[in-house]
């Protein structure tokens, strides 16, 4: 059973699109819903986060949308770059106070020039 | 600083031999989490050190695989004996002591069971 689910699983954006990925979730006790960005080679690195008790969060090209009453949460890349893309996973944590993650599928983005 | 460290990047092992993984954390680090990644899925959690002790091992797949974190420093992951279905990416993160610190990711260890 999949606690975290992710959507598309890949993602084609010309450079200066917008990218939208999507994830929803079950559990009611996640507090906690990192996005992580990992290139190829690489392990995952922290993108972006937010808590519930915001509706958005907004780092320089990279928001958060955040839905507590449909369970659901975004990425949006704003002005895509090819440097952008890799691989998007979305996760989710409990109130544990410790990284417990349970993270969805992945997305693949590939910006084109 | 150095970051997570994982060894080594990838490992091809025939079915019923011994792997052993090992990830150094950052230093000063108290948490450690194992994650594994198999092919097209999401990354799953394995473990969760703290220092050397063994806080939360309820992702561990079965008794093929055993973890350890000698004196609360780098961490060794064994899969013994590997199958076919241990195939994945291995990843170590480790985060310091302090409410929800974040969690740093190794590049991963790519192990391939034939």
């Amino acid at each position: 059973q999949q606690q975290v689910k992710q959507s598309p699983q890949s993602l084609i954006v010309q450079k200066g699109g917008i990218s939208i990925i999507n994830c929803a979730y079950e559990n009611t006790a996640f507090d906690y819903f990192p996005w992580y960005q990992q290139f190829p080679g690489k392990g995952p690195a922290l993108l972006i986060a937010i808590r519930p008790d915001v509706s958005e969060k907004k780092e320089g090209r990279f928001t958060i949308s955040f839905n507590k009453s449909a369970k659901q949460f975004s990425l949006h890349i704003m002005d895509s770059q090819p440097g952008d893309s890799a691989t998007y996973f979305c996760a989710a944590s409990e109130n544990t106070g410790f990284q417990k993650l349970v993270f969805g599928t992945g997305t693949r983005l590939l910006v084109s020039p | 600083e150095a970051g997570v460290t994982q060894f080594p990047s990838h490992s091809v092992i025939e079915k019923g031999q011994t792997v052993t993984l090992r990830c150094d954390p950052i230093s000063g680090h108290d948490n450690l989490y194992w994650y594994r990644r198999v092919m097209g899925k999401e990354i799953k959690f394995l473990l969760h050190f703290v220092k050397e002790s063994k806080q939360d091992e309820s992702g561990m797949p079965n008794n093929r695989f055993l973890a350890e974190r000698t004196g609360g420093t780098y961490s060794t992951l064994k899969v013994q004996p590997a199958e076919l279905e241990d195939s994945g990416v291995y990843f170590c993160a480790s985060s310091p002591w302090t409410a929800r610190g974040e969690a740093f990711f190794g590049q991963g260890t790519r192990l391939t069971v034939v």
